[in-house]
C-alpha cells in the first residue's frame, strides 16, 4: 500500500455542484495533515490544515478519520476558479521526519 | 514582497554541467526544503533542513547537495547534470517540521 494515495481524477464537475475527494494514508503515526492546491505551472499553496475535529473554511470542509486513516475535502457550490489539482499532505514526526505529498486529484469545474 | 523566492525561474543547461538554484525565505521559518516535481507531476521531498540538521531523502543521488549559509537560505547545487534531472524544483519553508509549508515559484530545469 502506498504511503499516501489519492484518486488522480480528473473529476469533471458542473459549476455549483458539490464535490468530495479522499486521501488515504498508511502510517498510523502520521501527525499532521494538509490540503494544498496547485494550479497549472504554479507552486502548491496551502488550502487548509486538517484537524482531528474537522474544520471548515467557507465552501471548503476538511475532515480526518484516524480510525480508517483517511482525510477528506469537500467543496460546496463549486466555482470555475476551483479548477486545480488538490494535493493531500501527510506529515509524520519521528526520526524519519517524513513529509509526503499525494500525487494529487485533478478537478475541472465545467461552466 | 515574496515570502519564499528562488532563482532562476528557468534554467536550461547541457548534460554534465554543474548548476545551482538559490532559495531565500523572509518568513523567519526554521525549516526549509527542496522538492522535485517530475513530468508526472509527482511532488517528492529531496531534503529538509531544520536547525542545522539536514535530513536527506535516501533516493536522492549524491550529485545533489543542499547548502545553507544561514537560516534564511537553502541553495541546491547539482553536479554532473543528467537528462533525468529535468523537472521543476521547488523550495519551501515552514515554521517547524510539522507546520504548513510555503513554496517558492519553482525553477524549471531542462537538461539537454
Amino acid at each position: 500500500r502506498k504511503e499516501v494515495e489519492q484518486d488522480p481524477g480528473p473529476f469533471n464537475v458542473p459549476e455549483g455542484a458539490t464535490v468530495a475527494f479522499n486521501c488515504t494514508y498508511s502510517n498510523s503515526a502520521s501527525q499532521s495533515f494538509f490540503w494544498y492546491r496547485q494550479d497549472c505551472r504554479k507552486e502548491p499553496k496551502l488550502l487548509m490544515s486538517v484537524y482531528s475535529s474537522g474544520n471548515e473554511d467557507g465552501r471548503f470542509t476538511a475532515q480526518l478519520n484516524r480510525a480508517s486513516q483517511y482525510i477528506s475535502l469537500l467543496i460546496r457550490d463549486s466555482k470555475l476558479s476551483d479548477s486545480a489539482t488538490y494535493l493531500c499532505v501527510v506529515n509524520r514526526m519521528n526520526r524519519d521526519d517524513k513529509i509526503i505529498f499525494g500525487k494529487g486529484t485533478r478537478l475541472h469545474i465545467l461552466p | 514582497d515574496t515570502a519564499v523566492s528562488q532563482t532562476p525561474k528557468y534554467l536550461v543547461t547541457q548534460m554534465g554541467n554543474d548548476k545551482s538554484i538559490k532559495c531565500e525565505q523572509n518568513l523567519g521559518h526554521d525549516t526549509m526544503y527542496w522538492y522535485k516535481q517530475d513530468s508526472k507531476k509527482f511532488l517528492k521531498i529531496m531534503f529538509s533542513y531544520n536547525n542545522k540538521e539536514l535530513i536527506i531523502n535516501e533516493t536522492v543521488p549524491n550529485r545533489f547537495s543542499p547548502k545553507s549559509p544561514d537560516k534564511a537560505h537553502l541553495n541546491l547545487h547539482i553536479n554532473s547534470l543528467e537528462l533525468g534531472d529535468s523537472a521543476v524544483y521547488f523550495c519551501a519553508s515552514s515554521r517547524s517540521l510539522v507546520g504548513e509549508a510555503f513554496f517558492g515559484q519553482g525553477t524549471r530545469l531542462t537538461v539537454v
